[in-house]
């Protein structure tokens, strides 16, 4: 079966210090794995995408992905958090069929 | 870019009516969805559609129902309104001509109220 596991639904950072959202999977086949954003009352934006290739993937706004097969893993993460990333993120992969993972609120306090 | 837009950001109904969202996208795209998104549930696809006039039921398809005429529309309706379809809803297309293809882009979402 597939699925995605994104680990606290709620992460709390302080502005400037390191965003860590992590996500997990479980697929039979290799998987197409992508980071969305969702601002409030907002639909859900492309962050960055892994296909095929390199395994460290830049997206929008300074958030990166790191695709680990070993432990099928696809943290994002960004060096410095500002105010404005204080959204929702879903971590997703394609593989048989398109699975969203239930989401890490991110909040950035001041 | 790719667009997608939705008819409404805010749409309130009554219980018992008949409700339509539509959804339109720009790209060309073959696949397109609908999914209803709730706090703690993250997102539920209610149906999927690869292609005009086919349709798939996803998660959660009971008390829905949907159409796509054109390749560009794809729109869900709710045949008798109830309070708990109360939810956000979103529309999304992507490439692929299997059943789920590649990236999905969103549309901005309809926030529905039934009282």
């Amino acid at each position: 079966a597939q699925s995605v596991t994104q680990l606290g639904s709620h992460v709390s950072v302080s502005e400037g210090a390191l965003v860590l959202l992590r996500c997990n999977y479980s697929s039979s086949v290799p998987p197409y794995l992508f980071w969305y954003v969702q601002y409030p009352n907002q639909g859900l934006q492309l962050l960055l995408k892994y296909t095929t290739g390199a395994t460290l993937v830049k997206g929008i706004n300074g958030f990166e992905a790191e695709f680990k097969k070993s432990e099928t893993s696809f943290h994002l993460t960004k060096p410095s958090a500002h105010m404005s990333d204080a959204a929702e993120y879903f971590c997703a992969f394609y593989g048989q069929n398109f699975v969203f993972g239930p989401g890490t609120r991110l909040s950035v306090l001041p | 870019d790719v667009k997608v837009t939705q008819s409404s950001r805010y749409l309130v109904k009554r219980t018992g009516e008949k409700v339509f969202l539509e959804c339109v996208q720009d790209m060309d795209h073959e696949n397109m969805f609908w999914y209803r998104q709730d706090p703690g549930l993250g997102l539920r696809l209610i149906y999927f559609s690869y292609d005009v006039k086919m349709k798939e039921k996803g998660d959660i398809p009971e008390g829905y129902s949907v159409s796509r005429e054109k390749k560009e529309r794809f729109s869900l309706i709710l045949e008798s309104a109830s309070t708990n379809q109360t939810s956000m809803y979103l529309c999304a297309s992507s490439l692929g001509g299997g059943t789920w293809g590649y990236e999905q882009y969103f549309g901005p979402g309809t926030r529905l109220t039934v009282t």
